[in-house]
């Protein structure tokens, strides 16, 4: 069955620092791949989509790599704020535009 | 960006009881709505698809008689977990396609949730 893993242990870093959380799925091809970020008692917000033809996707601090290869994307947060603190779903999309979530990882930025 | 609305944020209800959650996309239609429950520490699990004007598409394991999903306007579903037991305790969280494409060509935009509390 498809399976989605992220980071289980939670990410703790210091402010400034890049941070560099991991999605790795099995058994899917997925035709794209979203990120959220979602704060504790709320619906998750959309932060980024990479198609399986894209290698890479920026946004400000953020970048997306997405390797169907290694059937994995890396998720980095560059020049870390506490603000950034949240857990972070992947999320792999394809044909029939249903959305398979991952368990995300909790990201704590120490000041 | 789009805006989806959830109501109520919170509901604790008796066992045997029904409960209505309502999903709302305030500023654009929306033809699809998806339903996810999430449990504590756990991953959003899709439950179904809502369509506007037709029948919910359930996800395997999905009591379609016990979670009744409504989609009666292009800016209202509404799910309704009927003789609600404590183990539907959950989090409950509807989400939308935006406006004017489909999911693979933009994202999701979520509900703020609704915490489900069955004594």
């Amino acid at each position: 069955s498809q399976k989605i893993e992220q980071n289980s242990e939670a990410l703790n870093i210091q402010e400034g620092k890049t941070a560099t959380l991991t999605c790795n799925y099995t058994n899917y091809s997925p035709a794209y791949l979203q990120w959220y970020r979602q704060d504790p008692g709320r619906g998750p917000v959309f932060l980024l989509l990479i198609r399986e033809n894209e290698k890479e996707k920026r946004k400000e601090r953020l970048k997306v790599t997405f390797d169907t290869t290694l059937k994995q994307s890396l998720f980095h947060i560059t020049a870390s704020q506490p603000a950034d603190s949240a857990t972070y779903l992947c999320a792999l999309g394809g044909a029939t535009n249903k959305l398979i979530f991952g368990t995300g990882t909790l990201l704590a930025v120490q000041p | 960006g789009a805006v989806v609305s959830q109501h109520p944020s919170w509901v604790i209800c008796k066992s045997g009881t029904s409960v209505k959650i309502e999903c709302r996309s305030l500023d654009f239609q929306a033809t699809t709505m998806f339903w996810y429950r999430q449990f504590p520490k756990q991953s959003l699990m899709l439950m179904a698809t809502s369509n506007e004007g037709s029948k919910a598409t359930y996800e395997q394991g999905v009591e379609k008689d016990k979670f009744l999903i409504n989609h009666a306007s292009l800016t209202l579903s509404t799910l309704t977990v009927t003789s609600a037991h404590p183990e539907d305790s959950s989090f409950y969280i509807c989400s939308a396609k935006g406006p004017g494409g489909t999911v693979n060509t933009g994202e999701l935009f979520f509900g703020e949730g609704s915490r489900l509390t069955v004594l």
